[in-house]
């Protein structure tokens, strides 16, 4: 069973603050990084696929740092806005995996 | 839109029924997953499929469910003898190749089992 775990589990920041939140996964044989943005009621929508170690992937407001080797990414949100409020999830892919295995979610909510 | 579509979007069945959940990917998207989440859980993979081949299977929760493709498109999602454990959103999503590919999800069926 592959350990991923997020942090905080829920955060809650003023319209305008920068917020970051961390996901972990296991350092060996690892493959992909993927993040994603759940609103309530809506799909999952895709940010970004990581696969090399150092990338740093930006879309918007928001982007994301990856570290292979410590095995933890980081996903920063500058300038929050309402419509931020969502969950945030990432998910690992090691070498030998078939699947993706999710974290169980930073929930972020932006306070207007 | 082009985008994943699913159906039912609701469903409510009897404990002990069978039921089909319906998944129509991006049009040339090679791969496509099932998920679910339940009440309170994170998001659970169920199965992968590339093209109409399912590598990986061990996501599925007993010999209750099972999936198919057809034509490397449409995938169908059945659950036989429904319980009430079974009830959750069902997601799926799609992605242009394997897993290292971002994932379009699906609007989910939600399954109530009473």
């Amino acid at each position: 069973i592959l350990n991923v775990e997020q942090s905080p589990q829920s955060l809650h920041v003023q319209e305008g603050d920068s917020t970051n939140f961390t996901c972990s996964f296991p350092s060996s044989n690892f493959y992909a990084l993927h993040w994603y943005r759940w609103e309530t009621a809506k799909s999952p929508e895709a940010l970004f696929v990581m696969t090399l170690n150092g990338d740093e992937k930006k879309k918007g407001r928001i982007s994301a740092t990856l570290n292979t080797k410590e095995g933890y990414s980081y996903l920063y949100i500058k300038g929050s806005q309402p419509e931020d409020s969502a969950t945030y999830l990432c998910a690992f892919l090691s070498g030998s995996a078939r699947q993706l295995t999710f974290g169980s979610g930073t929930q972020l909510t932006v306070l207007p | 839109g082009a985008g994943v579509s699913q159906s039912p979007s609701n469903k409510v069945t009897e404990k002990g029924k069978d039921v089909e959940l319906r998944c129509d990917p991006i049009s040339g998207h090679t791969a496509l997953y099932w998920y679910r989440q339940s009440l309170g859980q994170g998001l659970e993979f169920l199965i992968y499929f590339q093209g109409n081949s399912a590598p990986d299977k061990s996501g599925l929760p007993s010999d209750r469910f099972s999936a198919e493709r057809t034509g490397g498109s449409v995938s169908t999602l059945t659950i036989q003898r429904t319980q009430q454990e079974d009830s959750a959103v069902y997601l799926c999503a799609s992605a242009i190749s394997g897993l290292n590919y971002e994932q379009y999800f699906g609007p989910g069926t939600r399954l109530t089992v009473t």
